[in-house]
């Protein structure tokens, strides 16, 4: 059972348009989330990241938005450049006992920015 | 700051030997590892997590005996893969934080073939 999905495993974007990447999550204990980038052969990168108890999050270009009630992230990247192709992990958090916490990542996302 | 590095890169190794891979946090001391594996085209899956000199935990499925876990540092952290299968080729990724952190910053990951 996947408790977090990425139902669009692939995106194309023309360059300097707006890419919208979503995510969506069953357990209602995650709370927090994360957003990495990752390059074929590389580890992923930390893009950003939320609070539960917020539903926005800005960082440069990068955006992330979380509806709660509806159990949905996305992140935004505006404007989109050629070096933001690579795939997309959404990734959630919770406290799976005392000072141990576990992070559950989505299928991810391919996203390609055309020139 | 936040730099994990892995070693080595890329190994390859004959069927029924040993191999050992290892996580360090080049700028920070991490509290926690973790040790992930990413099969083509998959998400990274969750192997263990570890604690500066304590036991790992292992997730469900994973085979403690065969996956040996050692942190002995507050930056050092191996994986050593023991009586290595063809089956085992994968592409393994370190990921750590720093005291209460959420966030993981992941290593570059080190792609094990066995033959």
């Amino acid at each position: 059972d996947q408790q977090v999905k990425q139902n669009s495993p692939s995106l194309s974007v023309q360059e300097g348009r707006i890419s919208i990447l979503n995510c969506d999550y069953t357990n209602s204990m995650f709370d927090y989330f994360l957003w990495y980038k990752k390059y074929p052969a590389e580890g992923p990168t930390f893009l950003i990241s939320i609070s539960s108890i917020k539903d926005k999050n800005e960082d440069g270009r990068f955006t992330v938005f979380l509806n709660k009630s509806a159990k949905h992230l996305s992140l935004h990247i505006v404007p989109s450049q050629p070096g933001d192709s690579a795939v997309y992990f959404c990734a959630a958090s919770e406290q799976v006992s005392t000072g141990r916490r576990a992070l559950t990542f989505g299928s991810g996302t391919r996203l390609q920015v055309q020139p | 700051g936040a730099v994990v590095s892995q070693h080595p890169s890329r190994v390859i190794c004959k069927s029924g030997t040993s191999v050992k891979i290892e996580c360090r946090s080049l700028d920070f001391q991490a509290t926690t590892m973790f040790w992930y594996r990413q099969f083509p085209k998959q998400s990274l899956m969750l192997m263990a997590t570890s604690n500066e000199g304590s036991k790992a935990t292992y997730e469900q499925g994973v085979e403690k005996d065969k996956f040996l876990i050692n942190h002995a540092s507050l930056t050092l952290s191996t994986l050593t893969v023991t009586s290595a299968h063809p089956e085992d080729s994968s592409f393994y990724i370190c990921s750590a934080t720093t005291g209460s952190g959420v966030t993981q910053y992941f290593g570059p990951g080190t792609r094990l073939l066995v033959l």
